[in-house]
């Protein structure tokens, strides 16, 4: 088992530039989410998909965020236009069937905006 | 406000000294309460999930325990590769979101 897959796992940018981090959770999981983590903060949920349709998206923080589950196997975050205050790290977690069940994190993408 | 809080922040132990990491939560309508390891520059890794007060779980030197109000870690004997931040995470009620707490950094000394 693969676990939880994500890419770019480090990225640099500058502010204003469109950044896209991507995620490919365990195969057979239906639940997908992204959290943030930042030392002042810890992990805060962003988004929660349930079979591919998002149903939370509440944690959100801007306009600036957008994501996209376009099939089981594929999930984007994007950040345009980004800011310096954008920068932590970005986990893709996913569970079994809801979102009560156990949920397994990815490596997680570093993200500096400079 | 739903609310996790974890304590201490960071705790040193020598290598054999056991101790306890404190996870207290204010939530309504308690699902399920979780634990997670996480080593620098990974993702938490899951270790337990507890249902209702009473409940234990143990893990090699790691043993958690649950009440109505806070969840405790217990670590015995541990071995200077159990240093890691250990995250306590509550699934409450209303909208099924996993509240994090901010994590108890554990050093174990040789």
């Amino acid at each position: 088992d693969a676990g939880v897959i994500q890419s770019p796992r480090h990225e640099v940018t500058e502010m204003g530039q469109e950044v896209t981090l991507r995620c490919k959770p365990i195969s057979g999981h239906n639940s997908l989410f992204w959290y943030r983590q930042t030392m002042m903060r810890g992990l805060e949920l962003l988004i929660y998909f349930n079979n591919n349709v998002p149903i939370d998206d509440s944690g959100m923080p801007e306009d600036r965020f957008s994501a996209k589950m376009p099939n089981a196997s594929f999930s984007t975050l994007k950040i345009q236009p980004s800011e310096p205050r954008d920068s932590a790290v970005y986990f893709c977690a996913s569970s079994l069937e809801r979102r009560q069940e156990t949920q397994y994190f990815g490596p997680g993408t570093r993200l500096l905006v400079l | 406000e739903d609310q996790v809080t974890q304590s201490p922040e960071a705790l040193r132990l020598q290598e054999g000294e056991s101790s306890s990491l404190n996870c207290s939560y204010t939530v309504s309508g308690l699902r399920g309460l979780f634990w997670y390891r996480q080593d620098p520059g990974k993702g938490p890794e899951f270790l337990f999930t507890l249902y209702s007060a009473g409940e234990e779980k143990e893990k090699e030197r790691l043993k958690a325990t649950l009440t109505k109000k806070e969840s405790f870690l217990h670590i015995t004997a541990p071995k200077p590769e159990d240093s890691a931040t250990y995250l306590c995470a509550v699934l409450e009620g209303s909208q099924g979101n996993l509240i994090f707490g901010k994590g108890t950094k554990l050093s174990v000394k040789p």
